[in-house]
């Protein structure tokens, strides 16, 4: 059983508005990521990171920033948020590269 | 451009018959593949993964097949259950240029109705 936890698992705002996802895992894993998925699509990467302090842009271009200061934590964070941030957000972590991920149970965001 | 592409958006299955889900890649730097399974409004299961140096690899009901010449992946779930409806995802990992070595990529999903 995977131990990687996201809060909210729903959040409905306002735009404009500076939000924070939460995503925290208790396996040590050294790898963690962020994606995007709307529905019907793929999951698309929007962050990683290889450990403390390593934060690097995934395929997918996006507006929000993260954090990396401790391991078991990878906080995303939107400054304002707009309508087309509407999306599910998926946190996951690996033991490494080239290896299964194990995924939360997912943010579903709505700006409205 | 899709590097790990699901053609079938759905697939229906009656129950105690076999599931066939597939994928294609186009990028032969891909040598570790993955289906995750996933359910509305949850993460994504690891279901079972194969390296690029095997061409089967086999667990319980899931049975994943891998065509390097083809670039063809394939997940078979026999016999299939209802509990088995849900979003089936393919994704590959590699040394990709770029710095994306090891992250996975993932296809659009294929949505499986099992019937009872």
């Amino acid at each position: 059983e995977a131990d990687i936890y996201q809060t909210p698992r729903y959040l409905v705002i306002g735009t404009g508005k500076k939000i924070t996802l939460e995503c925290s895992q208790t396996m040590g894993h050294d790898k963690m990521y962020w994606y995007q998925q709307d529905p019907g699509m793929e999951l698309h990467l929007i962050h990683y990171s290889y450990g403390v302090n390593s934060t690097e842009k995934g395929d997918l271009s996006s507006e929000s920033t993260v954090s990396r200061i401790r391991t078991e934590h990878f906080p995303l964070t939107l400054e304002s948020a707009r309508p087309s941030h509407t999306s599910q957000y998926l946190c996951a972590s690996s033991p490494g590269s080239n290896t299964e991920a194990f995924f939360g149970q997912g943010t579903r965001l709505t700006v409205v | 451009d899709q590097q790990v592409k699901q053609n079938s958006p759905s697939l229906s299955v009656q129950e105690g018959r076999i599931s066939i889900l597939n994928c294609d890649y186009t990028n032969s730097m891909f040598d570790y593949f993955l289906w995750y399974k996933k359910y509305p409004a949850e993460g994504p299961t690891f279901l079972i993964s194969i390296s690029s140096i095997k061409d089967k690899n086999e667990d319980g009901r899931f049975t994943v097949f891998l065509n390097k010449s083809a670039k063809h992946l394939s997940l078979h779930i026999v016999p299939s259950q209802p509990g088995d409806s849900a979003v089936y995802f393919c994704a590959a990992a590699g040394l990709l240029s770029g710095g994306s070595q090891g992250n996975l990529i993932f296809g659009k999903g294929t949505k499986l109705s099992v019937k009872p």
